[in-house]
């Protein structure tokens, strides 16, 4: 099956302009998931969605951060306006709620590397 | 909230060695998944352990879930270069349905070949 698609891989911006990055899950999966991985941690959860619901946005920042999923399916991220400390890797996931061979994991996109200077 | 920690935080091993890292949660969980993270690349589900006292063999790879369900352990065995990476666990509180996973700071391993 296909992977989770994100885009762009990189992006350099200023500080204080906007950005935004994109997902498309793997087909079928309901929930998505959009983290952050500061160099050297753990990705941190930002927001998740099931089909186009916010279940989970209590650690994303709303005076700067939004994130949307229409449809259901495709999802944006937007920072607006962006921060030195914005500087991470944005990484996209999903996960099938069932799963025939049990496998319940998160299945990540390769990121979005933004370099925020 | 929920903490998850790891340590150690760097491993350097020789290829040929074996290696453990350990994940411990400030609170119970219902379940731990470990992931893997190649260098420049995104993390990897490798399992998900649910059972008190679980442990589950990937070849080389054995992962146990503690009796109190609060810490696990991954061990390689014969650790190879291809098993470079960072480990990271991600822990799910006692309310199986209602929280997400929390990701551990991870274990970054280096195999000198």
């Amino acid at each position: 099956e296909a992977g989770v698609a994100q885009s762009p891989r990189y992006k350099i911006i200023e500080k204080r302009q906007s950005v935004a990055f994109w997902c498309n899950p793997i087909s079928g999966h309901a929930t998505l998931y959009w983290y952050q991985q500061i160099l050297g941690q753990g990705p941190k959860l930002l927001i998740q969605f099931q089909n186009n619901g916010v279940v989970d946005d209590s650690q994303l920042p709303k005076d700067r951060f939004s994130a949307e999923r229409l449809k259901g399916v495709d999802s944006t991220l937007k920072i607006q306006p962006a921060k030195l400390e914005d500087s991470a890797v944005y990484l996209c996931a999903s996960r099938a709620l069932r799963d025939a061979s049990a496998n319940y994991g998160y299945t990540f996109g390769s990121g979005t590397r933004l370099t925020v200077v | 909230g929920q903490q998850v920690m790891q340590i150690p935080q760097y491993q350097h091993v020789q290829e040929g060695e074996d290696f453990t890292t350990y994940c411990n949660s400030s609170t119970t969980l219902s379940n731990i998944q470990w992931y893997k993270q190649r260098p420049g690349g995104h993390p990897v589900f490798l399992i998900q352990l649910v059972k008190s006292g679980e442990v589950k063999k990937q070849k080389r790879l054995t992962f146990q879930f503690g009796e109190a369900k609060k810490n696990s352990s991954l061990h390689i065995t014969a650790t190879q270069t291809t098993d470079v990476g960072t480990y990271f666990c991600a822990g799910r509180g006692p309310d199986n349905y209602g929280q997400n996973f929390v990701f551990g700071p991870g274990t970054r391993l280096s195999v000198l070949p």
